[in-house]
């Protein structure tokens, strides 16, 4: 099973600036990757696949990047509704698809 | 509009069992495989089961392998997933979830709750 490990686990930022969250794969995952944000009481939204491409509607200050088994999501210019949980999921390698523990971006 | 819609989750005693259905429209069902997944209160994301287009192939987290049981209805556009020997640590709310590449379309949850 492959292991992803997400950091930070909190971080406090303020609108506006820019945003880099860290997700590690125990074992390459090749670009198969995928970013989701959760806000509370709801359901995961899908934000990027294969590490890079956005998924549809996904407004462009959200960008991924990395391959093998170090990927970064970065929200360019954080906005007030982008403040919520976002996990990566690795779909290389599978069964089990294997979600990090999340990153709650919270504001400071 | 692509929508999936769970339901059947509820408050249920250890050893119990429970049946949630996900009704899915919008798009053609039998062209996609699914998956469920679950989410403990105040806990992180964990795949649950996995079924193919016709259901010849199923997938099961080691979690619930022997217990939860997932099957398909592509004429009725429905996924379910039967729940049996149930234990507290169930407790979550559960999602069912389009898969594409990764998961691209995910329905609202409907929450189990195991309890006595």
């Amino acid at each position: 099973e492959i292991v992803m490990t997400q950091s930070p686990a909190t971080l406090s930022v303020s609108p506006g600036e820019r945003v880099t969250l860290s997700c590690r794969a125990s074992r390459s995952v090749s670009t198969h990757l995928a970013w989701y944000q959760q806000k509370p009481g709801q359901a995961p939204r899908l934000l990027i696949y294969d590490a890079s491409t956005r998924a549809t509607g996904i407004p462009a200050r959200f960008s991924g990047s990395g391959s093998g088994t170090e990927f970064t999501l970065t929200i360019s210019s954080l906005q007030s509704e982008d403040f919520a949980v976002y996990y990566c999921q690795q779909y290389n390698d599978w069964p089990p698809w294997t979600f990090g523990q999340g990153t709650k971006v919270e504001i400071k | 509009e692509v929508q999936l819609v769970e339901s059947g989750g509820g408050l249920v005693q250890p050893g119990g069992s429970l049946r949630l259905s996900c009704a899915a429209s919008g798009f053609t069902f039998s062209a996609y495989t699914m998956s469920w997944v679950r989410q403990a209160p105040g806990k992180g994301l964990e795949w649950v089961s996995y079924i193919t287009t016709t259901s010849s192939t199923m997938y099961y987290a080691d979690s619930v392998k022997g217990r939860f049981t997932i099957s398909r209805d592509n004429a009725e556009n429905s996924l379910y997933l039967q729940m049996n020997s149930l234990t507290a640590e169930d407790t979550a709310v559960y999602y069912c979830a389009r898969v594409w590449r990764p998961f691209d379309c995910w329905g609202q949850g409907t929450l189990v709750s195991v309890s006595s």
